[in-house]
C-alpha cells in the first residue's frame, strides 16, 4: 500500500544535539512538507519541497534544516539552534493532481 | 490572509446521534477543502477532499459539503459511534501546490457509549 513512513516514532534529544527525523513516501508525490504540532496549537509549517533538490522555508524554519536528494525522501534535522524542539512532528506529501494531503504517523521529539 | 475557524471546539454526544461539525474560512478563493481526523498521538488521516467545483463528497457515514460563496463547509457524521471519537480538522488551499494549506484548530469529538 502507498503511504508515508516516519521514523522513529519517539525520539529523545539531549541539549546541544542535532537529531534527524526520517520521512519516506511511495506515493510518487512531488511535494513534501514538515509540520510541527504543539499541544493546544494548530499545525505550523516548517519546510516544504515541491521538487527534488529544491525546498523553501515555512513559517517557523529557524533551527531546522532539510534536504531533498530523492523524490521519495525528505528528512528533517532539528539543530541545536532550535531552543524549544519538544513537539510532535508530522510529515506530509501532496499531488498537484488534486492538491490533497497525505500525512505520516508522526514523530514525537522530547528534549531530555 | 486566509483564516480557518472551526465550531464547536469540543463536542460530546451519545452514541447513535447524527452530528454536524462546522468549518469557516475567510477567503472564498479556494482550490480545495480537506477534512482530516486525528487520534491522540497519531498523524492526520484524510477523510474527504472537496474540489472547489464540487458541492459535496460522501464516504460511508460521512458527508462533507462546501459553500464557497459563504466560506463554509460542514462535516456530517451519521449514526455516531465511540470509534468516531477524535479531533477533526479542516484545511483549505488556494491552489494545488499544497504549501498554501491553512488548517483550522480542530473540533474534539467524544462519542459516549
Amino acid at each position: 500500500d502507498g503511504g508515508i513512513t516516519q521514523s522513529p516514532k519517539y525520539l529523545f534529544r539531549k541539549e546541544g544535539q542535532n537529531v534527524t527525523l526520517s520521512c519516506e513516501q511511495n506515493l510518487n508525490h512531488d511535494a513534501m512538507y514538515w509540520y510541527r504540532q504543539d499541544p493546544g496549537q494548530g499545525l505550523r509549517l516548517i519546510y516544504y519541497s515541491q521538487i527534488v533538490n529544491d525546498f523553501q522555508k515555512g513559517d517557523i524554519a529557524e533551527g531546522y534544516s532539510v534536504s531533498r536528494e530523492k523524490k521519495e525522501s525528505f528528512p528533517l534535522t532539528v539543530t541545536s539552534a532550535q531552543k524549544n524542539p519538544t513537539a510532535f512532528y508530522l510529515c506530509a506529501s501532496s499531488t498537484t493532481l488534486t492538491g490533497g494531503y497525505t500525512f505520516g504517523s508522526g514523530t514525537r521529539l522530547t528534549v531530555v | 490572509k486566509q483564516e480557518v475557524t472551526q465550531i464547536p471546539a469540543a463536542l460530546s454526544v451519545p452514541e447513535g446521534e447524527n452530528l454536524v461539525l462546522n468549518c469557516s474560512f475567510t477567503d472564498s478563493a479556494i482550490y480545495n477543502l480537506q477534512w482530516f481526523r486525528q487520534d491522540p498521538g497519531k498523524g492526520l488521516t484524510s477523510l474527504l477532499l472537496i474540489q472547489s467545483s464540487q458541492r459535496e463528497q460522501t464516504s460511508g457515514r460521512l458527508n462533507a459539503s462546501l459553500d464557497k460563496s459563504s466560506g463554509r463547509s460542514t462535516l456530517y457524521i451519521a449514526a455516531s459511534q465511540p470509534g468516531d471519537s477524535a479531533t477533526y480538522l479542516c484545511a483549505v488551499s488556494a491552489d494545488n501546490y499544497g504549501q498554501n494549506f491553512v488548517f483550522g484548530p480542530g473540533t474534539r469529538l467524544s462519542v459516549l457509549p
